[in-house]
């Protein structure tokens, strides 16, 4: 069974560029969430879609968005980038929400300058 | 606001020796804590999880600690190996009102076994 895909790996963006990363969930998962790492801040939760409909969100300005899929794929974009967007981005699949086990792909680094 | 605070952020621990790791929650209506592990250049992965009407759960040389009236649990590495360096997450869920699950993650902790 394949595991969770995020691309690209890495990107490199200047300031005031907007970016868009892409995730693909496990087979038959529904959820996808994604997450912003950095050293100082750990985990921080962006949003959660389910079904093409996002249904959680955390505390980011609008400038990050996403979306889903009918195929459960996902991306997420962040527009107008700032050097403190600068970070791990991962994303997570679940069979229906984050109480069964979420599944982490490697993550995009996203480096703006 | 930090609902999840997770302490040391960083541990070095002798090989053969037992890591703790601690979390503390504020929020009652979490029921359900996974801790997950995080190696250099990967995605974290599931390590082990609890629920609230269960006060500890081993499983192979990791056991988690829950103490429900003290809104705390903890990570127990025992027989610590190098091979055990990551960064370990603590996290809480819990049934928003859409019915789904809603995460909180812990800032981690960098643990070093060192030989």
């Amino acid at each position: 069974k394949a595991g969770v895909t995020q691309t690209p790996r890495y990107l490199i963006k200047t300031r005031g560029q907007q970016v868009t990363l892409s995730c693909s969930p496990i087979s038959g998962h529904r959820s996808v969430s994604w997450y912003q790492q950095t050293p100082g801040q750990g985990l921080q939760f962006l949003f959660e879609y389910f079904s093409e409909t996002q249904r959680n969100k955390g505390n980011f300005p609008g400038r990050f968005s996403g979306r889903q899929f009918s195929n459960s794929r996902s991306e997420m974009n962040v527009s107008t980038l700032e050097l403190g967007d600068s970070a791990l981005y991962l994303c997570a699949s679940s069979l229906f929400d984050s109480n069964t086990e979420a599944f982490f792909g490697q993550g995009t680094r996203l480096t703006v300058v | 606001q930090q609902q999840v605070k997770q302490s040391p952020q960083s541990l070095i621990v002798q090989k053969g020796g037992i890591s703790i790791i601690n979390c503390a929650y504020e929020n009652t209506a979490f029921d359900y804590f996974p801790w997950y592990q995080q190696f250099p250049g990967k995605g974290p992965a599931l390590l082990i999880a609890i629920r609230p009407d269960v006060s500890e759960k081993k499983e192979g040389r990791f056991t988690i600690s829950f103490n429900k009236s003290a809104k705390q649990f903890s990570l127990h590495i025992m027989d610590s190996q190098p091979g055990d360096s990551a960064t370990y997450f603590c996290a809480a869920s819990l049934r928003g009102s859409g019915g789904y699950q809603k995460v909180t993650f812990g800032i981690g902790t960098k643990l070093q076994v060192i030989p």
